[in-house]
């Protein structure tokens, strides 16, 4: 198994720009979401999705869309990027069936750049 | 906000010695969770505590969760330069309309030097 797998590792924007960044996981998990780790800020949620076609707001959704057509797949798009929105993204995905405890499983992360 | 805060922020030991982080939460949860970041990586796991248990141990680490003082503690003994990374608490929300959402504290970042 590949486990939690995110490309591209590393993105630089301008401005305005908008890019989708991939989240693919291949251990049939129920539960994905979306994280933003700025220095000092530890983890903050964007988005998740407890199933295929179910989404939700996390804390920091602004400037921000998902969607979920497939278990495996819980793209991130980036509507008009903004420097705020410079930070390192992680995608994590976990089993919710009975006897889970929600043990997250982490993607190495995207490195974004907004100029 | 559920988010747990991690004390302290930075910790610096020798290798051999032990090292104790501590979380603090806010309401109540069902489980809490330590993950554990190497520079430039994604998270991992490393050990669950559900609310109805004290402490729990795997291999060098030890957790304790004290639900009346909505704490919880991780020490790693006899640490290595290898354990040298950020730890994180992260907790579960009581079953509710949160459920499936950890809140993450903002991490003790270790160094461990040989």
């Amino acid at each position: 198994n590949a486990g939690v797998t995110q490309t591209p590792k590393f993105q630089v924007l301008k401005t305005g720009q908008s890019m989708t960044l991939q989240c693919a996981q291949d251990m049939n998990h129920e539960y994905m979401s979306w994280y933003r780790q700025d220095p000092g800020m530890g983890l903050r949620l964007i988005h998740y999705s407890v199933g295929a076609g179910i989404t939700d707001q996390g804390e920091v959704p602004n400037g921000y869309n998902v969607s979920r057509s497939t278990t495996e797949d819980f793209p991130l798009r980036l509507l008009s990027a903004a420097p705020s929105q410079t930070s390192v993204y992680f995608c994590a995905s976990s089993f919710r069936g009975l006897g889970s405890y929600n043990e997250q499983f982490f993607g190495p992360g995207t490195r974004l750049t907004v100029l | 906000s559920q988010q747990g805060e991690e004390d302290p922020q930075a910790l610096s030991i020798q290798e051999g010695e032990n090292a104790t982080m501590n979380c603090s939460y806010k309401t109540s949860i069902n489980n809490l969770q330590w993950y554990r970041q190497n520079s430039g990586r994604g998270l991992v796991h490393l050990i669950l505590i559900r609310s109805n248990e004290r402490e729990k141990h795997s291999g060098r680490l030890r957790v304790t969760l004290d639900t009346s003082k909505k704490s919880s503690s991780l020490l790693i003994t006899a640490s290595r330069a290898a354990d040298t990374a950020s730890y994180f608490c992260a907790t579960d929300a009581e079953r509710g309309s949160t459920l499936g959402r950890l809140y993450f504290g903002r991490g003790t970042q270790l160094t461990v030097w040989p």
